[in-house]
């Protein structure tokens, strides 16, 4: 069982420097979503995609784009990575309708800007 | 404004005793689920317990329970007979089912359980 796979798991970048984060899940779930997470500090919602084809701003998306690829892959994009975007970035899943509705998350991807 | 707030940045509390940790939410959304997670020091989120705005009892799972104050708009995580793996941040959630099921977190609160 796959779940949510999140792909590269470490990078590091130069200021200015593109990249873009992949994420797949394999659950058949609506929505998907990505967060960062800054050290000892919560999880900041970036984008969201409510389901395939839509996709919203979340808390702090200044500085990223996102695509809903389709059903499962939702992938995040830096186009000129800055030292304040160093993260982990978190993407997640769920079926809001489901009994809970609870997201599954990936294993998280740590990403260093220098 | 913030839609979670957990006012602890960090908690003790001894071993097998009982602990509160707080949440309040915001939302004009009148359909909205709240979550709870727990994040160890390894890095996983792991999903602890539910509560749907709608629910009339408060949730309960094993150990875990949410005092859900509708009124209050507050859902506070109630950990029983705590153990010293409960050490790790806690964060609440919300759901808002009419915002195109947007999903926040609050800044979490670090508990650590004193053998």
């Amino acid at each position: 069982n796959a779940g949510v796979t999140q792909t590269p798991k470490f990078q590091v970048l130069k200021t200015g420097q593109s990249m873009t984060l992949q994420c797949a899940q394999d659950m058949n779930h609506n929505s998907m979503y990505w967060y960062r997470q800054d050290p000892g500090m919560g999880l900041r919602l970036i984008y969201y995609s409510a389901s395939e084809g839509t996709t919203d701003k979340g808390e702090v998306p200044n500085g990223y784009n996102v695509s809903r690829l389709n059903k499962r892959e939702f992938s995040l994009r830096l186009e000129s990575a800055a030292p304040s975007q160093t993260s982990v970035y978190f993407c997640a899943s769920t079926n809001p309708g489901a009994n809970t509705g609870e997201l599954f998350f990936g294993e998280g991807s740590r990403l260093t800007v220098l | 404004a913030q839609k979670i707030t957990q006012t602890q940045p960090g908690m003790f509390v001894q071993e097998k005793e009982a602990v509160t940790l707080d949440c309040t939410y915001d939302t004009s959304d009148p359909s909205y689920g709240l979550f709870w997670y727990k994040q160890p020091s390894s890095g996983e989120m792991i999903f602890l317990i539910y509560q749907g705005s709608y629910d009339q009892q408060n949730a309960t799972e094993g150990r875990y329970s949410l005092n859900f104050q509708k009124a209050r708009k507050s859902a506070n995580l109630v950990i029983s007979a705590s153990q010293l793996g409960d050490s790790a941040m806690y964060f609440c959630a919300m759901r808002e089912n009419n915002a195109g099921n947007m999903l926040t977190f609050g800044g979490g609160t670090r508990l650590m359980v004193k053998p």
